[in-house]
């Protein structure tokens, strides 16, 4: 079992809709979980972070946790053509500061 | 403006030679990080440090070496002995607060032929 799980895609999602995406992870005593959003080509750039159980909103963007599913979610409303990227989900390794990886999912925004 | 800087943008070499990749930083971050990314792979971490003259590995360590002579750089040194080398390679920090939040410089894309 990987340490940090997402769906690769790529999910196509028509503009205007909501994006879902998705992450699982194992490592039940990490407490810092990360969204990245990466343009092809390009770094990765932090676009959400969530610390405890529940939901964080910011703009279009809404992160979920669920810890004692091991569970943690992205949706994207009002889906754009921008928003097409690999969005990587990230999660502290137990009290370490260092970041688990998962492989991202690609997500492309149909106009 | 506060960041990360990474040089150069583009590199090719020819194998067996050793190559040293520059990764700077002036916000202030106390932990650096070194990643390996392939094509529709996540991130691997190669090297990590929290404090100057000071580095742990990662889990590619092998074929690579870092330095941490001043808190702003960390440079990497990929060398003949890593045996494929050609990848995006990415710098990072972050400050050793719970929040853990890593901040990317735009990596060098690394070719050797």
């Amino acid at each position: 079992q990987k340490e940090v799980e997402q769906n690769s895609g790529p999910l196509s999602v028509p503009e205007g809709a909501i994006a879902s995406l998705n992450c699982t992870y194992s490592d039940r005593g990490s407490q810092s979980f990360f969204w990245y959003r990466q343009y092809s080509g390009k770094s990765p750039e932090l676009i959400m972070s969530i610390y405890s159980n529940g939901d964080k909103e910011d703009g279009r963007f809404t992160a979920q946790l669920n810890k004692a599913s091991q569970y943690v979610s992205l949706l994207i409303r009002d889906s754009q053509p921008s928003d097409s990227a690999t969005y990587l989900c990230a999660v502290n390794r137990g009290s370490n500061y260092q970041l688990i990886w998962g492989a991202g999912t690609k997500l492309i925004i149909k106009p | 403006d506060g960041g990360i800087t990474q040089s150069p943008k583009y590199l090719f070499r020819k194998e067996g030679q050793n190559v040293t990749l520059s990764c700077e930083q002036n916000l202030n971050h106390d932990a650096m990080y070194w990643y390996r990314q392939d094509p529709g792979q996540g991130l691997r971490l190669i090297y990590y440090s929290q404090i100057v003259n000071d580095f742990q590995k990662g889990d590619i360590a092998e074929g690579y070496s870092v330095s941490r002579e001043k808190k702003e750089s960390f440079p990497l040194t990929v060398t003949s002995a890593q045996k494929n080398p050609t990848a995006f390679y990415l710098c990072a920090s972050s400050t050793l607060t719970v929040s853990y939040e890593q901040y990317f410089g735009p990596g060098t894309r690394l070719t050797v032929t």
